[in-house]
């Protein structure tokens, strides 16, 4: 089935540095891909996303660009801010039409940006 | 603010009760999602409705069940609660019928002692 494996956390880093949080997925078909970002006592929030091969999505500095040869889809950022903490979780929209109302998750990476 | 709102905050229960969770999704949106988030399982989709109707299933048990009501909004129902039901549930809502476009609610936070 489909499914999305992150990067084990916690992540520590210091503030300005650069962020890589690793993603792959399995998945038939041609899914859609998903950053969101989990702060402390909060829901989720989509970061960003892209539907198709090699589309980059980008929001507030972060980027990831979606790589059908690798399944991947790594989230970035050049320089991280103490307000980056939280937890990010990659998930996927199914390609199948009898899948495409749910998200699959990875299992969360927590990031800690250190002042 | 994603503007879905979801009651109660937090809800502590005995084994074996049963509670009702409440989500009121975003003006317009049609759909809702209902999602469990729990240490050993990470976050599940559980269910989605649109427009009252049924329209996907996950990994729901039978204990579980939910309905969405003329005025758009749901309600998670779990009976015969165990302790391994202690999780975080959120409510999503999107638009249309299947988008990857869903905004979430703060979520319940049930513990089962």
């Amino acid at each position: 089935g489909d499914s999305v494996t992150q990067m084990e956390g916690p992540v520590t880093l210091s503030e300005e540095a650069f962020l890589t949080i690793n993603c792959t997925y399995t998945a038939t078909g041609y899914p859609s891909l998903f950053w969101y970002v989990q702060y402390p006592g909060e829901g989720l929030q989509l970061l960003l996303k892209a539907t198709k091969a090699d589309d980059k999505g980008s929001n507030k500095g972060f980027e990831a660009t979606y790589r059908k040869e690798t399944t991947s889809f790594h989230l970035e950022k050049g320089s991280v801010q103490v307000s980056d903490s939280a937890v990010y979780f990659c998930a996927l929209s199914p390609g199948h039409p009898q899948g495409a109302q749910k998200l699959v998750f990875g299992q969360g990476t927590r990031l800690t940006i250190n002042p | 603010d994603s503007g879905v709102t979801q009651t109660p905050k937090h809800l502590i229960t005995a084994t074996g009760q049963r509670v009702t969770l409440r989500c009121s999704p975003r003006s317009g949106d049609l759909s809702v999602y209902w999602y469990q988030q729990s240490l050993d399982q990470g976050l599940q989709f559980l269910i989605q409705y649109y427009n009252g109707e049924e329209r996907a299933k996950g990994n729901i048990l039978e204990r579980f069940s939910a309905q969405q009501f003329p005025d758009l909004h749901s309600e998670l129902n779990l009976s015969s609660l165990e302790l391994g039901d202690s999780a975080l549930y959120f409510c999503a809502s999107s638009v249309r019928d299947y988008t990857y476009e869903q905004y979430f609610g703060p979520g319940t936070r049930l513990t089962v002692t």
